[in-house]
């Protein structure tokens, strides 16, 4: 069966530090992946996605960037962060074969900037 | 661009009730998907059920049920015999029908938290 691993689960950051999620899936190949925030109290906003290896959409401009550098493994980066940057973020794949518009997610990372 | 709205953001419900919660979306196309997602205290986001608008069946998933309402853009989910463990974020979410075999990019309502009381 198909997992997906996200972490950090939690992350307290300084402004303008790094920051550096990880995110991987196991189980199939060629997921398409995707990055999500959800800010307090709001519903869940899509930051990229990524149809293949070296493959990056970016749905909103941003301090954020993100990277692919295997075909299961979905990297969320930024050089210097921002207070703005605070939210809880979700790492989702969906299949390339069946039921290819489900959306799995993983288990998020809470992400603090001070 | 299509948008979903929940328009209430908290509900209660008493344990073996039914609640139903609401989601109307607007969209000019004619082929699409609609969601459900709960995302529980653990905040991981599952999905409940998911309908495609040429369906004119309403899907169904044991106690979940939706209202699917293609004229009026409205997409209701039903929860009967409520538990405990329902208690949760719904989030209604809309998926457009083109392009199925690229990126799954979903639009998603605002929440509804739901508490079921006992």
């Amino acid at each position: 069966s198909q997992t997906i691993h996200q972490w950090p689960a939690t992350l307290v950051q300084p402004v303008g530090s790094p920051l550096s999620l990880e995110c991987t899936v196991e189980g199939t190949s060629n997921p398409n992946l995707y990055w999500y925030r959800q800010a307090a109290g709001r519903g869940l906003q899509l930051l990229f996605y990524s149809v293949g290896i070296g493959q990056i959409s970016s749905e909103v401009p941003q301090n954020l960037s993100a990277s692919r550098p295997q075909d299961r493994q979905f990297i969320l980066s930024s050089k210097k962060l921002l207070l703005s940057d605070s939210g809880f973020y979700l790492c989702a794949w969906t299949p390339r074969d069946r039921d290819r518009e489900k959306l799995f997610f993983g288990s998020g990372t809470q992400l603090s900037v001070l | 661009a299509q948008t979903v709205t929940q328009s209430q953001p908290e509900m209660s419900v008493q344990e073996a009730e039914t609640v139903t919660l609401s989601c109307t979306y607007d969209t000019s196309e004619s082929d699409y998907y609609l969601f459900w997602y709960k995302q529980p205290p653990s905040r991981q986001m599952i999905l409940v059920i998911r309908q495609e608008a040429y369906k004119q069946q309403n899907a169904t998933e044991n106690r979940f049920s939706v209202n699917f309402q293609k004229a009026a853009k409205s997409f209701s989910l039903k929860i009967s015999d409520s538990q405990l463990g329902d208690a949760a974020m719904y989030f209604c979410a809309y998926r457009s029908a083109l392009n199925t075999g690229t990126a799954s990019k979903l639009t998603f309502g605002t929440g509804t938290r739901l508490q079921v009381t006992l």
